[in-house]
């Protein structure tokens, strides 16, 4: 079966660093998502990455290694707005998306 | 403003009772998509659309239609709730196509309890 696993929550300080890991096992790969979700609010998308690597953008960057069925978000600089559900999401072979049932991020000031 | 309405925003109804979740989308995307999140499991995908005129079952389709009459609009039906069909719904659309990222834009969400 297809299945994504990250970390159910994790708890970091304002102004710090916090790497969020995904592991997946997939029919085929077809890209990695991340995406940010509020308490009571939709999903909106944060990266992309298709290539083996670092994707930088802005406070944000995410990470891929398609070898070991690996993806982390790293969030720099953590403001106490971070403070929500991170969601992995793979694409498989069928471009279908498969979604982990996300990270909850608790910042402390 | 751009993006995807969903209404009602919660609804609480009686099993056995039909229901339509209602969904438009004003960006012109070819792809839409019905989505159910409950507590501690990932989205699951219960219908998709392409395009216009066309639809496909996803995961979890049991107990629910679709329709995909034009590009906008993309109602789901529970026919005859149950119980277990509690939980928030999102609709979802892109730009479809395999290239590239294919972002998906989420509506806000119908939040449906069955009793």
């Amino acid at each position: 079966g297809q299945n994504i696993d990250q970390p159910t929550e994790m708890t970091a300080t304002e102004g710090a660093i916090v790497q969020i890991n995904c592991t997946y096992q997939t029919s085929g790969f077809n890209g990695l998502f991340w995406y940010q979700q509020h308490a009571g609010e939709a999903p909106t998308f944060l990266s992309y990455n298709v290539l083996d690597g670092l994707e930088e953008k802005g406070r944000f960057s995410s990470f891929l290694s398609r070898s070991k069925g690996y993806s982390y978000l790293l969030l720099k600089e953590l403001q106490m707005k971070d403070s929500a559900s991170y969601l992995c999401a793979v694409r498989d072979s069928n471009y279908q998306l498969i979604w982990g049932a996300g990270t909850k991020l608790i910042i402390k000031p | 403003i751009a993006g995807i309405t969903q209404a009602p925003t919660s609804q609480i109804l009686a099993a056995g009772r039909r229901m339509t979740l209602r969904c438009t989308q004003d960006m012109r995307h070819n792809a839409m998509y019905w989505y159910r999140q409950d507590l501690g499991l990932g989205l699951r995908l219960i219908h998709y659309s392409n395009t216009a005129g066309t639809t496909g079952k996803g995961e979890v389709p049991d107990g629910y239609s679709v329709s995909r009459a034009n590009t906008d609009d993309f109602p789901l039906t529970l026919a005859s709730a149950v119980p277990s069909q509690t939980s928030v719904y999102f609709c979802a659309s892109s730009d479809s196509g395999h290239s590239g990222a294919n972002v998906l834009t989420f509506g806000a969400g119908s939040r449906l309890t069955v009793l």
